[in-house]
């Protein structure tokens, strides 16, 4: 089982908010990782967003719109990423990445579409 | 601002050593983590490894045995060499620099890709 596991695919509205989902592995505590969140454009290198760990533990990545924000949902084991009133550029590829076993790991991103 | 360009052959046999090099402008090496990452077409992220400026480096397990990453300072420069490829290493090759407290990626280079193939 992966270290880390994303939806393939997340369809949101424009000016809606949308929740990109990032789950750990059975075993593994969210409470006790900082996630890291990046997009991914067609043709494009990775962009670094923002980490969250914590409301203390938390970096925004520089330029970073306030409309993206991280959190964890500790019930679901999960990081997420929430971004508000969705733009049409912010369709794209969306990977969470963590360091386990002396490696930086990452989901298999997500997709997503802005209707 | 730092800028990564990634150079290097776009084509390696197999069973070869794909070797690739990424030059740092605007920052000098002599500072931060600096990472090696790839992505399979189609296909989501995989980290390589990194090397401090420190000069110590980490590998990722799946593909220690094969890796080096060595840093030229004098050319601001840092480079990888990954050997006894396969067609499963044909990839778009990523530099990136590492945070300096955590080592994570924040500034990437625009990738290559490299074949390998006969």
């Amino acid at each position: 089982q992966a270290v880390l596991t994303q939806p393939s695919s997340l369809s949101a509205s424009l000016g809606a908010s949308a929740s990109l989902t990032c789950t750990l592995r059975s075993g593994i505590n969210v409470g006790t990782y900082r996630i890291y969140w990046y997009q991914q454009k067609p043709g494009s290198p990775p962009q670094y967003l923002l980490r969250y760990k914590s409301d203390s533990d938390k970096q925004q990545g520089s330029g970073v719109p306030s409309r993206f924000s991280g959190s964890k949902d500790a019930s679901a084991n999960a990081g997420i990423l929430l971004i508000s009133d969705l733009q049409s550029e912010d369709e794209a590829d969306y990977y969470c990445m963590t360091w386990h076993s002396s490696a930086w790991v990452f989901g298999g991103g997500t997709k997503l579409t802005a209707l | 601002q730092v800028q990564l360009q990634e150079s290097g052959p776009g084509l390696v046999k197999p069973s070869e050593t794909l070797s690739l090099t990424c030059t740092v402008s605007g920052g000098s090496i002599s500072s931060y983590y600096w990472n090696w990452l790839r992505q399979p077409p189609g296909k989501g992220l995989e980290w390589i490894g990194y090397i401090h400026y420190s000069g110590s480096t980490n590998y990722n397990p799946s593909l220690k045995s094969r890796v080096t990453i060595s840093a030229d300072t004098s050319k601001n420069q840092f480079s990888l060499k990954l050997s006894s490829v396969t067609a499963a290493d044909t990839a778009v090759y990523y530099c990136a620099r590492g945070d300096p407290e955590s080592s994570s990626p924040d500034c990437w280079g625009q990738g290559t890709l490299v074949t390998v193939s006969s």
